[in-house]
Order: structure tokens, then sequence, then C-alpha cells
């Protein structure tokens, strides 16, 4: 059972490159989430996508683009790289609480360590 | 969704109890209480919830006062590998799910 992976793990960019960020869960989660993590700070959620076709902005979405690809993928993506997006990115998936109450607690995967230079 | 509220930091020493305290006096009547820890830089974990009533799993204990303004997470025998950062969050089904700031964990041989 892989749960929530996350490609690539590491990325070195230049400034004004752009990539696109990986996420795909296999545990049929509907809520889908991007946090970004800078050193010694807390997540801060950029976009997430309570369920396939639809996207909501978060804390920090400004620099990032979102796409929910179908039910299990959920792709970021920087069209133009800034070193201040340099930060660890994590994609978290979660079950619903209209489904069940015990089951909504969310799964991360194990983060994208990403250097803008 | 609710904010949180959580001290920086704290040490614990090994084989006591940790008692992690979480302040959420904006809650809603259908907004769950979450816990994770994140170790390192890993992803965060998944510990424990609950709405109102406390709840006890594997890993923790999870007190939630009467009010439902703040709760308090209990780990009951702290080892060195449970230093890590502990989020407490308040979420409904909303989707939005946002982390706070943590308490930072010190367990002490």
């Amino acid at each position: 059972n892989a749960g929530v992976t996350q490609t690539p793990k590491f990325q070195v960019l230049k400034t004004g490159q752009s990539m696109t960020l990986q996420c795909a869960q296999d545990m049929n989660h509907n809520s889908m989430y991007w946090y970004r993590q800078d050193p010694g700070m807390g997540l801060r959620l950029i976009y997430y996508s309570a369920s396939e076709g639809t996207t909501d902005k978060g804390e920090v979405p400004n620099g990032y683009n979102v796409s929910r690809l179908n039910k299990r993928e959920f792709s970021l993506r920087l069209e133009s790289a800034a070193p201040s997006q340099t930060s660890v990115y994590f994609c978290a998936s979660r079950g619903d609480l209209t489904v069940h109450p015990k089951n909504t607690e969310a799964f991360f995967g194990q983060g994208t360590r990403l250097t803008v230079v | 969704d609710a904010k949180t509220t959580q001290p920086t930091s704290m040490d614990c020493a090994e084989g006591r109890a940790a008692n992690l305290p979480c302040n959420h006096s904006t809650i809603s009547g259908n907004e769950y209480v979450y816990w994770y820890r994140q170790i390192h830089s890993q992803g965060p974990q998944y510990i424990i919830h609950g709405l109102k009533n406390n709840e006890t799993n594997e890993m923790a204990s999870l007190i939630i006062t009467e009010d439902r303004k703040s709760s308090t997470l209990i780990l009951p025998h702290a080892t060195l590998r449970d230093t890590a950062v502990y989020y407490c969050i308040v979420a409904s089904g909303t989707y939005k799910y946002i982390f706070g700031t943590g308490t930072r964990l010190k367990v002490l041989a």
C-alpha cells in the first residue's frame, strides 16, 4: 500500500524555470492538498482540492497553479520559479467526513525538496 | 476554520507523560480536533482526533474540555523517539486543513 507518492524527491531549478510536482494517492480519497514548509517553520497550505475537478486557494497560492487530473492525482506547477519558492513541498490526501468521521486523518507524502538558485 | 494556539516548545523527561496543550476557543460545533507530529523533515504523521469525547489509541490520548475550547494530547510514557513538532488542527468537512506553528517537544534522557 503506497499511500501518497510524490515525485521528484529533490529538484534544483534556476530562477525563471518552470516545473511540475507530481502527487498520487491510492486510498480513494476525495480531498488532496499541497503545502510548503520553509526551514524552521510550520506547514502552509498552498492549494487544495475537495474533489476531482475542483481546486481552491489556500494560505499562500501566489506563484503556483494546480491541476486535479483525476481522483488519484494532484499536481503543483511553478510557472516561473523564484528563490522565495525554495522550500520543502508536501502533498497530502484525506478521507471525507461525510463518508466516515473516523477515517478523516490526512496522509502525507515524503516531500519534495526544491531549491531555486 | 478555527485557529489554534500552542506553546512554542516543551521539554519532557523520558518515561514521563508528555502533556501538550492546544487552545481552540473559536471552534464550532462540527469541527474535529486533530493531532499530528513531524519528526525531522518527514511528512507529518497522524496521531489521533476527536469531536467532543476523550479518545485513546495505541499512540496517545486526547482530552477535550467540556466546552471544547481547548484540548490536551497526552503521550503516556515519552521516549526519545517522541521528540518532534506536534501540531493541533481544528477542521470540519470544509476541506481546508490549516496547520499552525506547532509545539516542539524535546524528550530528555
